[in-house]
C-alpha cells in the first residue's frame, strides 16, 4: 500500500473550470513535489517543497498553483487549463537532507481538459 | 548533453532471458542512484537503490561505475510481468533527476 494518496484518481474539466488536485503522505516525509507525466514523455518536475516552503517552480505558467499547509499535505489548483494540460498527475515526497531517500509516489490523478 | 540518459529502447526478449539497461549521468558529484519502475499509465514504483559496490535483489542486480559515470541495471530470467518501462534516477545536489526511461517488453 502506497504511502502517499492522491485525489481524485480521474478528473475531467473544461478550460474555464477551477479544480484542486488533493496529495496527502503518511511517511513523515519532509519534502513533496508535483510532476506532469504527458503520454510517452518523460516525468517533468512541476514543484518541490521542503519543510512546507517552495523550493523549486520549474517554469510552470501560473494557471497551476501549488498550495502546501504542511508537510503531509499538498495541492495543486488549476484554473483555465489548456487541452495540452492534459496528462498524469503525480505528487511525491520524500526525506529531504537525506541524499539516499527516494521519491515515493502517489498513485497519480489523470486529467483530461476539454 | 542530458542531465541523465538511458538507453532508447525498446527492448523486446523471450522469456528466461537476460537484459541489460544503461543509464549514465553527466554530473560527477550526483550523489545517489535508483532504478524505478513503471507500468502502463500507473506511478513510477522504486525497484532498487544503487549502492557504491553494486547490490542484488533476486533476479536484479545494479551496479554503478563513478569512473565512467554510469549505471546498470541487468535483469535476469526474464519473466512477462517485467515488462515495464524503467527509470534510471540520479540525485544531484538534493534533486533527483530522471531518465526518459527504457521500455522493455518481454514475450512468452
Amino acid at each position: 500500500e502506497t504511502g502517499v494518496t492522491q485525489t481524485p484518481r480521474h478528473l475531467v474539466m473544461g478550460m474555464t473550470n477551477k479544480k484542486s488536485l488533493k496529495c496527502e503522505q503518511h511517511l513523515g516525509h519532509n519534502a513533496m513535489y508535483w510532476y506532469k507525466q504527458s503520454a510517452k514523455k518523460p516525468l517533468e518536475l512541476m514543484f518541490v517543497y521542503n519543510f512546507k516552503e517552495q523550493t523549486e517552480n520549474n517554469s510552470v505558467p501560473s494557471r497551476f498553483s501549488p498550495e502546501c499547509p504542511n508537510s503531509s499535505h499538498l495541492f495543486l489548483h488549476l484554473h483555465t487549463l489548456q487541452p495540452e494540460d492534459s496528462a498524469l498527475y503525480l505528487c511525491a515526497s520524500s526525506q529531504a537532507g537525506s541524499v539516499r531517500s527516494p521519491l515515493h509516489f502517489g498513485n497519480g490523478t489523470r486529467l483530461t481538459v476539454t | 548533453r542530458k542531465e541523465v540518459e538511458q538507453d532508447p529502447g525498446p527492448f523486446n526478449v523471450p522469456e528466461g532471458a537476460t537484459v541489460a539497461f544503461n543509464c549514465t549521468y553527466s554530473n560527477s558529484a550526483s550523489q545517489s542512484f535508483f532504478w524505478y519502475r513503471q507500468d502502463c499509465r500507473k506511478e513510477p514504483k522504486l525497484l532498487m537503490s544503487v549502492y557504491s559496490s553494486g547490490n542484488e535483489d533476486g533476479r536484479f542486480t545494479a551496479q554503478l561505475n563513478r569512473a565512467s559515470q554510469y549505471i546498470s541495471l541487468l535483469i535476469r530470467d526474464s519473466k512477462l510481468s517485467d515488462s515495464a518501462t524503467y527509470l534510471c534516477v540520479v540525485n544531484q545536489g538534493g534533486k533527483l533527476i530522471f531518465g526518459q526511461g527504457t521500455e522493455l517488453s518481454v514475450k512468452p
